[in-house]
C-alpha cells in the first residue's frame, strides 16, 4: 500500500527565515510526487510535479526536489502570505490513477 | 490554467435529507474525476473515481448507495449523499486531470454540515 508520511506537522518560521518541509513516501513504482497548498476552507493549488529522482522545480519562493525515498520543498525567504499547508501526494505506476496524500505540514509566517 | 468548479461551497442539511455537489470541468474535458473527503487535520482521502459513461469506482469502505456519484458528460460529475447524517458532516473535494503537466486540478471543496 501506498504511504505518504509529511514531516513537521506543524512549522512556525519567522519572515525571511528559509527552511525545508519533508516527504517520505513509498510507492511500489512512483509515476508521479505531486505538491499543493492549501489555505483554509479551500481545495488544494497544485504546485509542483516531479517524476524522476535528481528532478528539481522551482517556483517563486519554492523550490521541490525529489530523491528515491523522500521530497522536500524548500521555502526560501518565506512571507506571511506563504502561510498555509503543503500537501505532499503520490501516484503509482498501474492502478486507476489514484493519488495518495499525506497530512500535510502547516506552515506558518510571522511578520 | 485548468479550472474545476464546485458547488456549493457551503451547505446545512437537516438529517436524513439528501444533498447534491456538482464539480464542473471549465476548460477542460475530463473522463476521470475524483472525490475526495476531508476531516480536519487528516489527509485527503479518496473516496470514489467517476467515469465518464460508466459506473464508479468506490474505495474500500465507502457505501455506494449512500455516495452516489453520476458522470453524465464529459465536464460534470455529480455526487449525492444520500439519506445524510451528522457523521457524513465534513470537506469534500472533487479534481480532474487536464492531461497536461499540471498534475491534478482541484475544486474549491464543499463544507457539508447535517444537523
Amino acid at each position: 500500500e501506498d504511504q505518504v508520511t509529511q514531516s513537521p506537522e506543524a512549522l512556525r518560521l519567522q519572515e525571511g527565515e528559509s527552511s525545508s518541509l519533508n516527504c517520505s513516501y513509498t510507492v511500489s513504482g512512483l509515476r508521479g510526487l505531486f505538491w499543493y497548498r492549501q489555505d483554509p476552507g479551500k481545495g488544494p493549488e497544485f504546485l509542483f510535479t516531479l517524476y524522476s529522482a535528481g528532478e528539481e522545480k522551482e517556483k517563486e519562493r519554492l523550490k521541490a526536489t525529489l530523491t528515491k525515498k523522500e521530497s522536500f520543498l524548500h521555502i526560501t525567504a518565506p512571507k506571511p502570505e506563504d502561510s498555509a499547508t503543503y500537501l505532499c501526494a503520490v501516484q503509482a505506476y498501474g492502478g486507476y490513477q489514484k493519488v495518495t496524500f499525506g497530512i500535510g505540514t502547516k506552515l506558518q509566517v510571522i511578520p | 490554467g485548468a479550472v474545476v468548479s464546485q458547488h456549493p461551497s457551503r451547505v446545512i442539511c437537516k438529517s436524513g435529507t439528501s444533498v447534491k455537489i456538482e464539480c464542473r470541468s471549465l476548460d477542460f474535458q475530463a473522463t476521470t474525476m475524483f472525490w475526495y473527503r476531508q476531516f480536519p487535520k487528516q489527509s485527503l482521502m479518496l473516496m470514489a473515481t467517476s467515469n465518464e459513461g460508466s459506473k464508479a469506482t468506490y474505495e474500500q469502505g465507502v457505501e455506494k448507495d449512500k455516495f452516489l456519484i453520476n458522470h453524465a458528460s464529459l465536464t460534470l460529475s455529480t455526487l449525492t449523499v444520500t439519506s445524510a447524517h451528522p457523521e457524513d458532516s465534513s470537506f469534500y473535494i472533487c479534481s480532474a486531470r487536464d492531461g497536461g503537466n499540471r498534475g491534478y486540478t482541484f475544486g474549491s471543496g464543499t463544507r457539508l454540515t447535517v444537523v
